[in-house]
């Protein structure tokens, strides 16, 4: 399964919010769809599964959606830590794939 | 907490094979699957393929033909080997716990391994 995020790269001002757009070239499994948020030298974190499933001790300012074929990843209130790169990645089927990633910068 | 932690040489040359182990701490590792992936430098993330504890395999049809995946349950450990390397498989090798469920939910730190020719 082919991933393709977008934008490639989204600039933002802090306490703006961001969407991340993931669509796959069929559908996922059982929705199984996760983000992954990875910061310069840092392996990634696993933010979202299950499309819409937070992880451990992530904020409420990430939330995602989605289903089948279109997921999105929404971060609100964003801060300057927010600076990464995020990753979707299905694990409905295998081989599992990942998108190439959106960068978001915050100005 | 949960804890894994890459090792084994930084530097490989071309078409010998490449050699990482994977200590896990904190949980046992004879539960859920156990993970391999890897990151060129500045691109993205591909999954490298996975061990149960059983011993049972999974690998990214892609590198198939030149992976062997091993677990040593009395030492917590996994292992990869690749073998006939090239520069194309130079990379950051991150180990990483995979549930069936919530994904790669617990990740290494990385290990840069460099091809050289």
């Amino acid at each position: 399964i082919v991933l393709t995020q977008s934008p490639g790269t989204l600039s933002l001002s802090p306490g703006e919010r961001a969407t991340l757009s993931c669509r796959a070239s069929q559908s996922v499994s059982s929705n199984y769809l996760a983000w992954y948020q990875q910061k310069p030298g840092q392996a990634p974190r696993l933010l979202i599964y299950g499309a819409s499933s937070r992880a451990t001790d992530i904020p409420d300012r990430f939330s995602g959606g989605g289903s089948g074929t279109d997921f999105t990843l929404i971060i609100s209130r964003l801060e300057t830590e927010d600076s990464s790169v995020f990753y979707c990645q299905q694990y409905g089927s295998s081989p599992y794939t990942f998108g190439q990633g959106t960068k978001l910068e915050i100005k | 907490q949960v804890h894994l932690q890459e090792s084994g040489p930084g530097l490989v040359k071309a078409s010998e094979t490449l050699s990482l182990t994977c200590t896990v701490s904190g949980t046992s590792i004879t539960s859920d699957y156990w993970s391999w992936l890897r990151q060129p430098p500045g691109k993205g993330l591909e999954w490298v393929g996975h061990i149960y504890y059983t011993g049972r395999t999974n690998f990214n049809p892609s590198l198939k033909s030149r992976v062997v995946a091993l677990v040593d349950t009395s030492k917590n450990q996994f292992s990869l080997k690749l073998t006939s390397v090239t520069a194309a498989d130079t990379a950051v090798y991150y180990c990483a716990r995979e549930s069936p469920t919530r994904g790669f939910d617990h990740w290494g730190q990385g290990i840069l391994v460099t091809v050289s020719s």
